[in-house]
């Protein structure tokens, strides 16, 4: 299983863009990278997921090199309701989910 | 119209009993899964569970048992509970296809005492 990397918090403040990236150096050729936010109390939610170059929406952006060795996860203008844990995740589709392991994530503090 | 829902929300209880929380999701999903996410915040998948197959992950007690009814339900089933079982366990769903993208429920505090 491919493990990741995160800084295990960050501080920021609104209306600043925030990058958390996320390494990933054994990556495997099946592997995507999925991106979850947790707010307190509440279930992960599924932000973006990509399998290399850029992907957008209308949440964040994901940048991911040519290598796929890293991924960098975009917050463009964070507010504070952005304040939450952020997962990075790395794993194929086989095995139902089970190759999709979250780590301790980073925390990411958004300040007025 | 929740998405994934879990009931009960909050559970405390002595050490031995036998408890259960119940999952519903009205996604249409194929695939549920349940995680514990522990006191240091760590989410550690448990089950992964479609109408074909159940997936187990290794570390998991057999004091844990998921029940599926039906395709839109999957309850956890906990025996002999340990103090250690304390946690917010999680409830999630998606395609078979998608296992990458789940929709999570708002989670189940358990405490044992």
């Amino acid at each position: 299983l491919a493990k990741t990397t995160q800084p295990i918090s960050m501080d920021s403040y609104e209306g600043q863009e925030v990058n958390i990236t996320c390494s990933h150096n054994n990556i495997a050729t099946n592997d995507y990278i999925t991106w979850y936010q947790q707010f307190p109390s509440q279930g992960p939610r599924f932000i973006i997921q990509g399998y290399k170059t850029k992907v957008t929406n209308e949440v964040a952006s994901l940048f991911i090199p040519a290598d796929r060795k890293s991924s960098t996860l975009s917050l463009p203008r964070v507010s504070l309701s952005d304040t939450a844990v952020y997962y990075c995740l790395v794993g194929d589709k086989d095995n139902y989910g089970q190759n999709f392991v979250f780590g301790p994530g980073t925390r990411l503090s958004v300040l007025p | 119209d929740t998405a994934v829902s879990q009931t009960p929300k909050y559970l405390v209880t002595q050490m031995g009993n036998d408890k259960s929380i119940k999952c519903e999701q009205n996604l249409g999903h194929d695939t549920m899964y349940w995680y514990k996410q522990d006191s240091k915040k760590f989410l550690k998948i448990m089950f992964s569970y479609n109408n074909k197959e159940l997936i187990i992950n290794e570390t998991v007690p057999n004091r844990f048992s998921p029940k599926s009814p039906d395709k839109a339900h999957l309850n956890l089933h906990i025996n002999s509970l340990e103090l250690g079982d304390s946690a917010v366990y999680f409830c999630a769903s998606s395609h078979a296809s998608s296992v990458e993208t789940q929709y999570f429920g708002p989670g189940t505090r358990l405490l044992v005492l």
